[in-house]
């Protein structure tokens, strides 16, 4: 059972916008920033968005990031085939005095 | 460029020791600190904990006490995750991560094998 909550699938066609929740509280999401990670099949994870909104060098505009109180989102518009992956939220949780991972979201393109 | 570079797969008996290697390149190692997340097959990623790579102090999730060793090498550059009393359930891959208030470069993963 993960801290941060998010649904384990999502789905888009090719050209979509698609929206990934994650959930948490007051003592991780609520009161530290977030961040997105990508892992493709068969490879490591890969930092996505940082700070909440934040893209790394790389990381295409199509992808984007927000938060408002417990809750945060992953939006990937223009969705394309290659963004087929696992998609996990993660932020600094207060009370356990680390890092809290979301469960993962596995989106698939159709 | 950045590099993490991770040892290779493992395979060991029940009650076994392994010991798993990153090697960092590419930027001042003791600048950064160094996370270990750990990823059982077909399941999501678990944070281990993290390990100051200019002190040596080491920092423990929640489950991953007593059995868990982390330790640095700054000669070379080098962190690594042992594990003792290796159990079955242990079978995973294991990432080392670059840390500053994100984990932005990632080993390559290093797969652990517990098999009788």
């Amino acid at each position: 059972q993960s801290v941060l909550t998010q649904p384990p699938s999502a789905s888009g066609t090719p050209g979509q916008r698609v929206t990934i929740s994650c959930s948490g509280s007051s003592s991780n999401i609520g009161n530290n920033i977030i961040n997105w990670y990508q892992q493709l099949p068969g490879t490591a994870p890969k930092l996505l968005i940082y700070s909440n909104n934040q893209r790394p060098s790389g990381v295409p505009d199509r992808f984007s990031g927000s938060k408002s109180g417990a809750s945060a989102s992953l939006a990937i518009s223009g969705l394309q085939s290659e963004d087929e992956a696992d998609y996990y939220c993660a932020a600094w949780g207060d009370s356990l005095n680390g890092r809290v991972f979301g469960g993962g979201t596995k989106l698939t393109v159709l | 460029q950045v590099q993490l570079v991770q040892s290779g797969s493992e395979l060991k008996k029940p009650g076994a020791s392994v010991k798993v290697s990153c090697k960092a390149s590419g930027y001042t190692f003791t600048n950064y600190a160094m996370n270990w997340v750990r990823q059982a097959p077909g399941q999501g990623l678990e944070w281990m904990g993290w390990i100051n790579t200019n002190t040596g102090t080491p920092m423990y999730a929640q489950g991953f006490t007593g059995r868990f060793v982390f330790s640095v090498d700054t000669s070379v550059s080098t962190t690594y995750l042992q594990i003792s009393s290796l159990k079955a359930e242990d079978t995973a891959v294991y990432y080392c991560a670059r840390d500053r208030f994100k984990l932005d470069y990632w080993g390559q993963g290093s797969l652990v094998t517990v098999s009788s």
